[in-house]
């Protein structure tokens, strides 16, 4: 089972708008609509910040928005702050084959 | 407050086994389904395996399939993973997760698992 794909970096000056795309097939992530999103520090636990492509769980501020369009799924950060700097993020979806695939993740860097 | 640590990690030889525990509290843990998850030092998130909310039912990655086992004990709100026939690739910090729509909703803070002659 292939991985999905991300950009290994990704940034952005404070207030703008980054996005991070995320690159699966038909039979993922353009056939299911569980695809997740999560945010990671150094030496922590990863947090779930985006499910079911554009749900974000409670306490997870607006800022954070999830869409999809054919195989590609995106994460908008927008009004990047310095607290979003050094983060790791994935995203992940579940497959046809009955498993859950992560894309290799995306360094966030606030200028 | 959901909470969920894991225990069970250690060193271990190839070919050897281990069995991570993840005790559950703050939630009905019978009513969901649960996730293990896994991360090489450095290296990204991978999906190991996850078990529906009655433990009659599971899946596996691909990698560990016919290798390790995930099951569970409601009365104990205790999940499990026995790992069998370890590789050094399976060497990783092993993530307990409360399932939410095939994500992890919640997560441990870990248990590190390491293969190495």
């Amino acid at each position: 089972q292939s991985a999905l794909t991300q950009p290994p970096s990704a940034s952005g000056s404070p207030g703008q708008s980054v996005t991070i795309s995320c690159t699966g097939t038909s039979s993922d992530v353009g056939r299911f609509n569980y695809v997740s999103w999560y945010q990671q520090f150094p030496g922590k636990a990863p947090k779930l910040i985006i499910h079911e492509v554009n749900k974000r769980p409670s306490g997870v501020p607006d800022r954070f928005s999830g869409s999809k369009s054919g195989n590609t799924a995106s994460l908008t950060v927008s009004g990047l702050q310095a607290e979003d700097d050094g983060g790791d993020y994935y995203c992940s979806s579940y497959t046809a084959t009955n498993q859950v695939i992560f894309g290799g993740g995306t360094r966030l860097t606030v200028l | 407050e959901v909470q969920l640590v894991e225990s069970g990690g250690g060193s271990v030889q190839p070919g050897g086994s281990l069995r991570l525990s993840c005790a559950a509290s703050g939630f009905s843990f019978r009513d969901y389904w649960m996730h293990w998850f896994r991360q090489a030092p450095g290296k990204g998130l991978v999906w190991v395996s996850r078990i529906k909310f009655d433990g009659t039912y599971a899946e596996y990655a691909d990698s560990v399939k016919g290798r390790f086992t995930i099951s569970r004990d409601n009365a104990k709100n205790t999940l499990f993973l026995q790992m069998n026939s370890l590789r050094v690739e399976d060497t990783a910090v092993y993530y307990c997760a409360k399932d939410t729509y095939s994500s992890g909703e919640y997560w441990g803070q870990g248990t590190l698992v390491t293969v190495s002659s």
